[in-house]
């Protein structure tokens, strides 16, 4: 499995809290993702970064910021907890194997479940 | 940007039977077409993956074909058994780098 580990594992958080979830690779991949997971949605994208303090928006970014400082770390902030972002987050890592075939595949952390109350 | 629509949402079979999981695409310049299994409480894996100047690939039990005309993919896998139970996810990439996603199909595998 590549070296991605996420951080915390599960949190409760109550409604208005600030929340930090953290993404940590060691396998110097240039892009990193954060998805979030709900049944029936599938894993839709919140943020992503192609590298050191480039950062974009997916495409349900509302609430959540996110920052990289570091190759290795992708942060991801939600500034106000609502119950609506209740989920399981997934991180995720990818380096083009091939940049003339454009194409990439994309690793997974062990995802964080986050409970809003 | 892209969209990936992903059929059916669930699928029941018995063990032994085949299973078809269908997914159509938006975007003409996605050339990369990875499919992901997700099992219960664990991360999505890369399973099989096919890029756009190939119309099939197979890996043992599992095979995915591409039709780029018609923009859709599809993984078939034969023979199935109990522990190929999971959630499917296909997803498309334009180049970008960074892959759209279907909403995922669970699959379940009689005994």
């Amino acid at each position: 499995d590549a070296g991605i580990t996420q951080s915390p594992r599960h949190k409760v958080t109550e409604t208005g809290t600030p929340v930090t979830l953290r993404c940590h690779q060691t396998e110097n991949h240039r892009y990193m993702y954060w998805y979030r997971q709900d049944p029936g949605h599938g894993l839709r994208l919140i943020h992503y970064s192609y590298g050191v303090k480039d950062t974009d928006k997916g495409e349900v970014s509302d609430g959540y910021s996110v920052s990289r400082s570091k190759t290795e770390d992708f942060l991801l902030t939600l500034e106000s907890a609502t119950s609506s972002q209740t989920s399981v987050y997934f991180c995720a890592i990818s380096e083009s194997l091939d940049r003339d075939r454009g194409d990439t595949e994309a690793f997974f952390g062990q995802g964080t479940r986050l409970t809003v109350v | 940007g892209e969209n990936v629509e992903q059929h059916p949402s669930t699928l029941s079979v018995q063990e032994g039977d085949s299973a078809v999981i269908k997914c159509t695409y938006s975007d003409s310049a996605s050339n990369y077409f990875p499919w992901y299994k997700q099992e219960l409480g664990k991360r999505p894996q890369l399973i099989i993956d096919i890029r756009s100047n190939v119309g099939e690939k197979k890996d043992q039990r599992i095979a995915v074909t591409l039709n780029k005309t018609a923009k859709h993919f599809s993984l078939h896998i034969t023979e199935t058994q109990p522990e190929d139970s999971a959630v499917y996810f296909c997803a498309a990439s334009d180049g970008s780098y960074i892959p759209t996603f279907g909403r995922g199909t669970s699959l379940i595998v009689h005994p």
